[in-house]
């Protein structure tokens, strides 16, 4: 199975800071990676997919990028919104593994 | 507006089952895989089980496999999770989610709980 591994799993910034996000997969899943953000109490909602590709109604602060076994996820400035958790997730191959996220706090 | 309505969960005892279903609305169901995805507490995301548009292909996670059963009404756009023996470290929120295509969960419901305790 792929294992997905997020970094860091928590850090502190503040509103219209850019934050970055790493993800690394077990092996290489080309561009077959996914990331959510996950509000308190709420469903995750998906932010880009295919690495890159903006979901559609997804602001363009959120920028993906990577392929084979590393990505990241870059916010270039941070909304209050956007204080919450994020995870990557591989659609390569089953089982469809999320990495353990990273969570977004205010400094 | 898509929307997704989960249902059936709910406190059952190890060994017991379950039976959740998922209600779909605002899209063409028959034409999207289905997906139900777990969360435990203070954890990631675990997908559990996928069918298909049609209901001919279904997949499941190990943990998972043998116990629980997907399936599909595409006549009542619903979706199902057939949950048996169940075990202590199947208690999570189960959500569904649709995938239009390369596993991307773009719509999610707002998930059921499911505890299982004695």
């Amino acid at each position: 199975d792929i294992q997905m591994t997020q970094s860091p799993s928590s850090l502190s910034a503040s509103a219209g800071d850019r934050v970055t996000i790493t993800c690394r997969a077990s092996q290489s899943i080309s561009s077959h990676l996914n990331w959510y953000r996950q509000k308190p109490g709420k469903a995750p909602e998906v932010l880009i997919y295919s690495a890159s590709t903006l979901q559609s109604g997804v602001p363009p602060r959120f920028t993906g990028s990577g392929s084979g076994t590393e990505f990241t996820l870059t916010i270039g400035s941070l909304q209050p919104d956007d204080f919450a958790t994020y995870y990557c997730q591989q659609s390569y191959s089953i089982p469809y593994a999320f990495g353990q996220g990273t969570k977004l706090g205010i400094k | 507006e898509v929307q997704l309505l989960e249902s059936g969960g709910g406190l059952e005892q190890p060994g017991g089952s379950l039976r959740l279903s998922c209600a779909a609305s605002g899209f063409a169901f028959s034409t999207y895989g289905m997906n139900w995805v777990r969360q435990s507490p203070g954890k990631g995301p675990e997908w559990v089980s996928s069918i298909s548009g049609s209901g001919g292909v279904k997949s499941y996670a190990d943990s998972v496999k043998g116990r629980f059963t997907i399936s599909r009404d595409n006549g009542k756009d619903t979706l199902f999770l057939q949950m048996n023996s169940l075990r202590v470290d199947d208690t999570a929120v189960y959500y569904c989610a649709t995938d239009p295509g390369g596993m991307v969960l773009d719509n999610w419901g707002q998930g059921t709980q499911v505890i299982v305790s004695s």
